[in-house]
Protein backbone atom coordinates (compact mmCIF):
# COMPACT_ATOMS: atom_id res chain seq x y z
CA UNK A 1 0.00 0.00 0.00
CA UNK A 2 1.47 2.98 -1.20
CA UNK A 3 -0.52 5.05 0.93
CA UNK A 4 -1.89 6.74 -2.21
CA UNK A 5 -5.47 6.88 -2.66
CA UNK A 6 -7.79 7.25 -5.66
CA UNK A 7 -11.46 6.90 -6.20
CA UNK A 8 -13.15 5.45 -8.01
CA UNK A 9 -11.59 2.14 -8.88
CA UNK A 10 -13.33 1.46 -12.21
CA UNK A 11 -15.74 4.14 -14.28
CA UNK A 12 -17.95 3.29 -17.04
CA UNK A 13 -19.54 5.89 -18.64
CA UNK A 14 -20.53 7.22 -22.36
CA UNK A 15 -19.04 8.99 -25.15
CA UNK A 16 -20.26 12.76 -24.54
CA UNK A 17 -19.71 12.87 -20.56
CA UNK A 18 -18.19 14.19 -17.70
CA UNK A 19 -15.93 12.40 -15.21
CA UNK A 20 -14.15 13.80 -12.26
CA UNK A 21 -11.59 11.39 -10.35
CA UNK A 22 -10.11 11.99 -7.00
CA UNK A 23 -7.16 11.30 -5.38
CA UNK A 24 -5.59 11.49 -1.62
CA UNK A 25 -2.11 12.32 -1.27
CA UNK A 26 0.37 10.35 0.99
CA UNK A 27 0.14 12.37 4.05
CA UNK A 28 2.88 15.15 4.37
CA UNK A 29 3.15 14.85 0.36
CA UNK A 30 2.77 18.48 -1.37
CA UNK A 31 3.00 17.30 -4.87
CA UNK A 32 0.38 15.36 -6.80
CA UNK A 33 1.06 13.85 -10.03
CA UNK A 34 -1.41 12.73 -12.55
CA UNK A 35 -0.55 10.41 -15.59
CA UNK A 36 -2.65 8.34 -18.37
CA UNK A 37 -1.56 4.44 -19.00
CA UNK A 38 -3.03 3.56 -22.13
CA UNK A 39 -2.28 0.22 -24.30
CA UNK A 40 -0.41 2.24 -27.40
CA UNK A 41 0.60 5.58 -25.50
CA UNK A 42 1.75 3.76 -22.50
CA UNK A 43 2.30 6.00 -19.24
CA UNK A 44 2.30 9.68 -20.02
CA UNK A 45 2.94 12.75 -17.48
CA UNK A 46 -0.03 15.25 -17.31
CA UNK A 47 0.01 17.27 -15.00
CA UNK A 48 1.38 18.50 -11.77
CA UNK A 49 0.57 20.36 -8.34
CA UNK A 50 2.76 21.77 -5.59
CA UNK A 51 1.06 22.83 -2.48
CA UNK A 52 -2.02 24.04 -4.17
CA UNK A 53 -0.90 25.58 -7.34
CA UNK A 54 -0.25 24.15 -10.92
CA UNK A 55 3.40 23.24 -11.27
CA UNK A 56 3.73 21.20 -14.93
CA UNK A 57 1.80 20.16 -17.55
CA UNK A 58 2.82 17.38 -19.94
CA UNK A 59 0.50 15.67 -22.02
CA UNK A 60 -2.96 16.88 -21.22
CA UNK A 61 -5.76 17.80 -23.24
CA UNK A 62 -7.87 20.62 -23.55
CA UNK A 63 -10.61 19.19 -22.52
CA UNK A 64 -8.98 17.71 -19.32
CA UNK A 65 -8.27 19.88 -16.16
CA UNK A 66 -7.46 19.55 -12.51
CA UNK A 67 -6.76 21.18 -9.01
CA UNK A 68 -5.58 20.05 -5.96
CA UNK A 69 -7.29 21.94 -3.13
CA UNK A 70 -6.12 23.23 0.25
CA UNK A 71 -6.33 19.88 2.03
CA UNK A 72 -4.16 18.63 -0.72
CA UNK A 73 -6.38 16.56 -2.57
CA UNK A 74 -6.45 16.77 -6.26
CA UNK A 75 -9.55 15.84 -8.62
CA UNK A 76 -8.99 15.39 -12.21
CA UNK A 77 -11.88 16.74 -14.47
CA UNK A 78 -12.12 14.33 -18.05
CA UNK A 79 -15.05 15.92 -20.45
CA UNK A 80 -16.35 15.63 -23.51
CA UNK A 81 -15.45 12.04 -23.17
CA UNK A 82 -13.87 10.00 -26.41
CA UNK A 83 -13.14 6.20 -26.93
CA UNK A 84 -10.11 6.90 -26.77
CA UNK A 85 -10.00 8.84 -23.15
CA UNK A 86 -10.66 4.70 -21.81
CA UNK A 87 -7.14 4.24 -19.76
CA UNK A 88 -5.71 3.59 -16.40
CA UNK A 89 -5.31 7.12 -14.70
CA UNK A 90 -2.99 7.45 -12.18
CA UNK A 91 -2.39 9.57 -9.36
CA UNK A 92 1.04 9.74 -7.75
CA UNK A 93 2.99 11.98 -4.66
CA UNK A 94 5.53 13.09 -3.10
CA UNK A 95 7.19 15.37 -0.64
CA UNK A 96 8.63 17.77 -3.45
CA UNK A 97 9.33 18.89 -6.34
CA UNK A 98 12.86 17.55 -6.68
CA UNK A 99 13.79 14.44 -8.82
CA UNK A 100 15.08 12.84 -5.95
CA UNK A 101 11.46 12.80 -4.04
CA UNK A 102 10.27 9.64 -4.70
CA UNK A 103 6.97 9.05 -6.21
CA UNK A 104 4.62 7.43 -4.91
CA UNK A 105 1.45 5.75 -7.25
CA UNK A 106 -1.98 5.09 -6.30
CA UNK A 107 -3.81 2.16 -7.64
CA UNK A 108 -5.44 3.88 -10.58
CA UNK A 109 -8.74 4.37 -11.87
CA UNK A 110 -9.75 2.39 -14.78
CA UNK A 111 -11.94 4.51 -17.24
CA UNK A 112 -14.08 2.84 -20.01
CA UNK A 113 -15.99 4.97 -22.30
CA UNK A 114 -18.19 3.15 -24.47
CA UNK B 1 8.77 14.53 -26.84
CA UNK B 2 11.68 12.19 -25.82
CA UNK B 3 11.28 8.92 -26.08
CA UNK B 4 12.61 6.04 -24.52
CA UNK B 5 12.35 2.02 -26.08
CA UNK B 6 12.64 -0.79 -24.00
CA UNK B 7 13.50 -4.46 -25.48
CA UNK B 8 11.95 -6.48 -25.51
CA UNK B 9 8.75 -5.63 -25.43
CA UNK B 10 7.41 -9.29 -24.01
CA UNK B 11 9.90 -11.95 -22.31
CA UNK B 12 8.78 -15.16 -21.30
CA UNK B 13 11.07 -17.26 -19.07
CA UNK B 14 11.72 -19.85 -16.46
CA UNK B 15 12.36 -19.62 -12.44
CA UNK B 16 15.87 -19.87 -12.19
CA UNK B 17 17.01 -18.18 -15.81
CA UNK B 18 18.89 -14.87 -16.41
CA UNK B 19 17.34 -11.62 -18.51
CA UNK B 20 18.06 -8.54 -19.27
CA UNK B 21 15.89 -5.36 -20.31
CA UNK B 22 17.54 -2.42 -22.24
CA UNK B 23 16.33 0.81 -22.03
CA UNK B 24 17.17 3.10 -24.76
CA UNK B 25 16.88 6.77 -25.80
CA UNK B 26 18.32 9.52 -28.65
CA UNK B 27 18.58 11.95 -25.95
CA UNK B 28 20.37 12.38 -22.29
CA UNK B 29 18.94 12.49 -18.93
CA UNK B 30 20.11 13.54 -15.87
CA UNK B 31 19.11 10.61 -13.93
CA UNK B 32 16.80 7.18 -15.11
CA UNK B 33 14.74 5.74 -12.66
CA UNK B 34 13.05 1.75 -12.94
CA UNK B 35 9.60 0.82 -12.00
CA UNK B 36 7.75 -2.48 -11.89
CA UNK B 37 4.42 -2.16 -12.22
CA UNK B 38 2.43 -5.37 -11.01
CA UNK B 39 -1.32 -5.90 -12.42
CA UNK B 40 -4.11 -3.54 -10.77
CA UNK B 41 -1.82 -1.44 -9.12
CA UNK B 42 0.44 1.24 -9.76
CA UNK B 43 4.17 1.32 -10.58
CA UNK B 44 6.81 1.09 -7.97
CA UNK B 45 10.43 2.46 -7.93
CA UNK B 46 13.33 0.03 -7.93
CA UNK B 47 16.29 2.33 -7.98
CA UNK B 48 17.65 5.64 -9.44
CA UNK B 49 20.56 6.34 -11.10
CA UNK B 50 22.12 9.09 -11.28
CA UNK B 51 25.43 9.10 -12.85
CA UNK B 52 27.00 7.75 -16.03
CA UNK B 53 28.46 3.99 -15.67
CA UNK B 54 26.70 3.35 -12.23
CA UNK B 55 25.64 0.37 -11.62
CA UNK B 56 23.28 -0.30 -8.55
CA UNK B 57 22.79 -3.58 -7.25
CA UNK B 58 19.22 -5.02 -5.85
CA UNK B 59 19.74 -8.63 -4.48
CA UNK B 60 18.85 -10.13 -7.79
CA UNK B 61 18.61 -7.08 -9.55
CA UNK B 62 21.52 -4.69 -11.06
CA UNK B 63 21.42 -2.01 -12.79
CA UNK B 64 23.10 -0.20 -15.07
CA UNK B 65 23.25 3.12 -16.51
CA UNK B 66 24.94 4.52 -20.13
CA UNK B 67 27.71 5.97 -19.84
CA UNK B 68 26.66 8.77 -22.26
CA UNK B 69 23.57 8.91 -19.89
CA UNK B 70 21.06 7.90 -22.78
CA UNK B 71 20.61 4.36 -22.20
CA UNK B 72 20.22 1.55 -19.26
CA UNK B 73 19.69 -1.65 -18.34
CA UNK B 74 18.06 -4.04 -16.01
CA UNK B 75 20.05 -7.54 -15.62
CA UNK B 76 17.88 -10.16 -13.61
CA UNK B 77 19.95 -13.05 -11.97
CA UNK B 78 18.38 -16.63 -11.29
CA UNK B 79 14.55 -15.17 -11.91
CA UNK B 80 11.85 -16.32 -9.17
CA UNK B 81 7.52 -16.23 -10.55
CA UNK B 82 7.70 -13.01 -8.19
CA UNK B 83 9.39 -11.17 -10.67
CA UNK B 84 6.49 -11.13 -13.00
CA UNK B 85 5.36 -7.62 -13.93
CA UNK B 86 5.91 -4.85 -15.97
CA UNK B 87 9.27 -2.94 -15.83
CA UNK B 88 9.38 0.57 -16.85
CA UNK B 89 12.26 2.94 -17.30
CA UNK B 90 11.93 6.42 -16.98
CA UNK B 91 13.86 9.27 -17.77
CA UNK B 92 14.06 12.32 -15.52
CA UNK B 93 15.46 15.65 -17.43
CA UNK B 94 16.72 18.25 -15.46
CA UNK B 95 16.23 18.14 -11.56
CA UNK B 96 12.55 18.65 -11.66
CA UNK B 97 10.36 15.68 -10.92
CA UNK B 98 7.58 16.17 -12.95
CA UNK B 99 9.69 15.76 -16.51
CA UNK B 100 9.48 12.30 -15.84
CA UNK B 101 9.35 10.51 -19.46
CA UNK B 102 8.63 6.94 -19.21
CA UNK B 103 9.36 4.34 -21.03
CA UNK B 104 7.22 1.65 -23.80
CA UNK B 105 7.82 -1.11 -21.10
CA UNK B 106 8.81 -4.82 -20.93
CA UNK B 107 6.21 -7.15 -19.65
CA UNK B 108 7.87 -10.12 -17.77
CA UNK B 109 6.29 -13.43 -16.99
CA UNK B 110 8.51 -16.16 -14.87
CA UNK B 111 7.03 -19.75 -14.64
CA UNK B 112 7.80 -22.39 -12.64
Amino acid sequence: DSGVTQTPKHLITATGQRVTLRCSPRSGDLSVYWYQQSLDQGLQFLIQYYNGEERAKGNILERFSAQQFPDLHSELNLSSLELGDSALYFCASSAGTSAFNEQFFGPGTRLTVL
Amino acid sequence: TQLLEQSPQFLSIQEGENLTVYCNSSSVFSSLQWYRQEPGEGPVLLVTVVTGGEVKKLKRLTFQFGDARKDSSLHITAAQPGDTGLYLCAGVEGSTASKLTFGTGTRLQVTL
